[in-house]
């Protein structure tokens, strides 16, 4: 059973610019869920996606995006970079069904921002 | 809405003692509780969870016990060792109404565990 993966593993970035990090979900999980972990911060859901459209999102502006692939494979996009979007960036995917699915992450993509 | 609160660490401890590390919740419904485990440089591993009251997750050593009636969760391991070094995260997993399910994390307890 393959586990979750991420790439890039880290990606440095100017202010303004734009990135796209992404994400394989676990064999067999149709759900996928980003997060953003700032240094010494528990992790803050970003959104998540399920049969390839966003299923809920928490509170980040609309220049953070993604897409969900037929394969559950995702992307989040981050346009017009700030300083403060420096971050791990945590994928985690589930089997979405009845109630609340166990969400496994991935390894991170640290995103350092200049 | 949603939130966890957690014991502020840094926490240190010698090897075989006896760790507690607190977490409480507010939450609306019935939320599943559990705990992650990030190891330097990594991203989270489940350690434990429960997902109704009065259920106790465990793993490694691990134990929490899900008590409704003090909204807590409560990760306790009997004798600690090196490798158990990590910081901890205390996260509930609920909706909004919607089909959403999404984890609130607390702010993480660093545990450093000496020979």
């Amino acid at each position: 059973e393959t586990g979750v993966t991420q790439s890039p593993t880290h990606l440095i970035k100017t202010r303004g610019q734009q990135v796209t990090l992404r994400c394989s979900s676990q064999s067999g999980h149709n759900t996928v869920s980003w997060y953003q972990q700032a240094l010494g911060q528990g992790p803050q859901f970003i959104f998540q996606y399920y049969r390839e459209e966003e299923n809920g999102r928490g509170n980040f502006p609309p220049r953070f995006s993604g897409l969900q692939f037929p394969n559950y494979s995702s992307e989040l996009n981050v346009n017009a970079l700030e300083l403060d979007d420096s971050a791990l960036y945590l994928c985690a995917s589930s089997l979405s069904g009845v109630g609340m699915a166990t969400q496994y992450f991935g390894p991170g993509t640290r995103l350092t921002v200049l | 809405g949603d939130s966890v609160t957690q014991m502020e660490g840094p926490v240190t401890l010698s090897e075989e003692a006896f760790l507690t590390i607190n977490c409480t919740y507010t939450a609306t419904g019935y939320p599943s509780l559990f705990w992650y485990v990030q190891y330097p440089g990594e991203g989270l591993q489940l350690l434990l969870k429960a997902t109704k009251a009065d259920d106790k997750g465990s793993n490694k050593g691990f134990e929490a016990t899900y008590r409704k009636e003090t909204t807590s969760f409560h990760l306790e391991k009997g004798s600690v060792q090196v490798s158990d070094s990590a910081v901890y995260f205390c996260a509930l997993g609920g909706n909004s109404g919607g089909s959403n399910y999404k984890l609130t994390f607390g702010k993480g307890t660093l545990l450093t565990v000496n020979p």
